[in-house]
């Protein structure tokens, strides 16, 4: 089975402030990571896949970089409306998530 | 646009098979392109995938709930399903029906999601 790993589990950060969340993976994946967004009560929204590809309607300020083991969300300019868990998942072989980071804001 | 709903009991009791369906609307299910997947996700949790169907009835399931789960399709109802034998409450989650696209894994489209519980 393959592992992913986020850090960190949670980070406070202040509007404007460039946020930075990493996953690695337990094997290489290539480029197979998604990256999702969940706020309280709701289903997860897809942000983020095949590494770094946009989804369509999804803000530039979100990005994504990693191939391999080791992958970055990055939030360019954090919004209130940014506060919410955010996932990893592998779809190389099965799928499996990483077990999220809550973002705050200050 | 297609939407996705889950539907079936909110309360099973232990021993018993956790049953759920989820609703395709909007498009159709056998158009093709797409995996039809559940995931579930434990109070205060993170996600865990549990299996997914493409519309010709191929199905791919978590290695570690292999042995209880079955995930089915129905094309006549634009339905697919899942049931999740001898639940325990280890198994009392909110469940997602999903979409992801064929040959690949990210899930774009997601249901609202249901919590199932699992006690007497």
């Amino acid at each position: 089975d393959i592992q992913m790993t986020q850090s960190p589990s949670t980070l406070s950060a202040s509007v404007g402030d460039r946020v930075t969340i990493t996953c690695r993976a337990s094997q290489s994946i290539s480029s197979w990571l998604a990256w999702y967004q969940q706020k309280p009560g709701k289903a997860p929204k897809l942000l983020i896949y095949k590494a770094s590809s946009l989804e369509s309607g999804v803000p530039s300020r979100f990005s994504g970089s990693g191939s391999g083991t080791e992958f970055t969300l990055i939030i360019s300019s954090l919004q209130p409306d940014d506060s919410a868990t955010y996932y990893c998942q592998q779809y190389n072989s099965f799928w499996t998530f990483g077990q999220g980071t809550k973002v705050e804001i200050k | 646009q297609v939407q996705l709903q889950e539907s079936g009991p909110g309360l099973v009791k232990p021993s018993q098979t956790l049953s759920l369906t989820c609703s395709v609307s909007g498009g159709s299910i056998i158009s093709g392109g797409h995996y039809w997947s559940w995931i579930r996700q434990h109070p205060g949790k993170g996600l865990e995938w549990i299996g997914f169907i493409y519309y010709s009835g191929s199905t791919y399931y978590n290695p570690s709930l292999k042995s209880r789960v079955t995930i089915s399709v129905d094309t006549s109802k634009n339905q697919f399903s899942l049931k999740l034998s001898s639940a325990t409450a280890a198994d009392t989650a909110v469940y997602y029906c999903a979409r992801a696209l064929y040959a690949y894994g990210y899930l774009g489209l997601w249901g609202q999601g249901t919590l199932v519980t699992v006690s007497s």
